[in-house]
């Protein structure tokens, strides 16, 4: 059975420094991997997605994942963080091909101090 | 380009009492449909998806229940709600495989 584990349920980092949310998952082969952003209130986002190839992928507002297979990881970076990022992210996974399966972290919540 | 939509945004309900949320898609057609359900502090809880008109696929077993009526047209009910029934609900719809896009979510409060 496939899972996901959000070490972080809660970071706070300064406005202007880096972030790294890590992303640690279970599953036999390799997934779909993926980074979503709720804000507050609203519904979710998509970050970026992983589905094959370059291991790196890039996604909107500045953000970036690292698929590492031999970690089982999918961590989530930005370099400089704006006031703007703080939200809640979720790691998810899930099998290719098939959307039903979907299985998401728990969630790391940001805060952003000036 | 493909919207979805949730109504209503907020709902405050007494234990017992009916409910109805409903979500559509503007934009697509035949979309995957799927409601979720987010707890505070915890993760998304997928609790129905639906392939097609009138398919409906239940994850869990609880008290809540979904229809499609219509190919953009999701519905979650239940007859009779319980305090563990509140939190955040999400439906989402999926055109590719893969791509799973989320409404605005209702918040669901059970007095």
């Amino acid at each position: 059975a496939q899972s996901v584990t959000q070490p972080d349920i809660h970071i706070t980092v300064s406005e202007g420094a880096s972030l790294e949310l890590r992303c640690n998952y279970s599953y036999g082969a390799t997934p779909y991997l993926f980074w979503y952003v709720q804000s507050p209130g609203q519904g979710l986002q998509l970050l970026l997605k992983y589905f094959s190839g370059d291991t790196l992928v890039q996604g909107i507002k500045g953000f970036e994942a690292e698929f590492k297979r031999s970690q089982s990881s999918f961590n989530l970076r930005k370099p400089s963080v704006h006031w703007s990022d703080a939200a809640e992210y979720f790691c998810a996974v899930g099998p290719p091909l098939n959307d039903y399966k979907l299985s998401f972290g728990a969630g790391t919540t940001v805060t952003v101090r000036a | 380009s493909q919207t979805i939509h949730q109504w209503p945004a907020t709902l405050v309900q007494p234990v017992g009492s009916p409910l109805s949320l409903e979500c559509t898609v503007e934009g697509t057609s035949n979309p995957n449909l799927y409601w979720y359900r987010q707890a505070a502090g915890r993760g998304l809880q997928l609790l129905f998806y639906s392939v097609g008109i009138g398919q409906i696929s239940s994850e869990v077993p609880q008290n809540l229940s979904a229809s499609r009526p219509q190919d953009r047209q999701f519905i979650l009910s239940s007859k009779k709600l319980l305090l563990s029934d509140s939190g955040f609900y999400l439906c989402a719809w999926t055109g590719a495989p893969g791509l799973k896009f989320f409404g605005p979510g209702t918040r669901l409060t059970v007095l």
